[in-house]
């Protein structure tokens, strides 16, 4: 009954090889996230969907291309992986829209790591 | 552009002692305010939030927080820790966009 997943828990690749991390919720919910968690513990957000929509794209490196094939799931492809790509990657969803007040559930995160 | 800080990234404390954890926060736009925990490993859960009713806020496991817009503040509160309580916290804040804009942590150790 977990509310919001991700696939795989951890990842260790080499530098230069492309990943993705997949992301599925069972909340129902319109609207996912992408954060990145750095190593001292800073979130930030990278994308956001509403209904397969992209809503939010930060500034992250074209390498980072988000997938939404239905609202329930949202994948991250990672090209050309580099060093500074090693961090959690949290997953995460809301009912609305994505409004200032929505309450955003989190997945358990991905441990990327790169060599 | 919205931006919250939290003073002190450690903060320890004994089991069964006050527990105040503390976040400034600066918008242009009535801000909307949420506090989350973070167990290690784990993803983040929703302690509490702020969305302009009432400015004292209960939370889930006994915290609480409080808006107080003169002071810029909104500052998590637990009347007595628990060693369950030993977690990463993040303060975090929506403003004139939908991002939620998060603090840098604040890591509670809680000693026996």
């Amino acid at each position: 009954d977990t509310a919001v997943s991700q696939t795989p828990k951890y990842l260790v690749t080499q530098m230069g090889n492309d990943k993705s991390i997949k992301c599925e919720q069972n909340l129902g919910h319109d609207t996912m996230y992408w954060y990145k968690q750095d190593s001292k513990k800073f979130l930030k957000i990278m994308f956001s969907y509403n209904n397969k929509e992209l809503i939010i794209n930060e500034t992250v490196p074209n390498r980072f291309s988000p997938k939404s094939p239905d609202k329930a799931h949202l994948n991250l492809h990672i090209n050309s992986l580099e060093l500074g790509d090693s961090a959690v990657y949290f997953c995460a969803s809301s009912q609305n829209s994505g409004g200032r007040t929505d309450t955003q559930y989190f997945g358990p995160g991905t441990r990327l790591t790169v060599l | 552009a919205q931006s919250v800080t939290q003073l002190g990234s450690h903060v320890s404390v004994s089991e069964g002692a006050l527990v105040l954890l503390r976040c400034n926060y600066s918008s242009s736009v009535p801000p909307y305010l949420f506090w989350y925990v973070q167990y290690p490993n784990q993803g983040l859960q929703l302690l509490l939030k702020y969305t302009s009713a009432a400015t004292l806020v209960k939370g889930i496991n006994g915290f609480e927080a409080e808006f107080k817009k003169s002071e810029t503040s909104f500052h998590l509160t637990k009347p007595s820790a628990h060693m369950r309580d030993a977690a990463e916290y993040f303060c975090a804040v929506t403003g004139k966009t939908d991002k939620l804009i998060f603090g840098t942590g604040t890591r509670l150790q809680v000693f026996p």
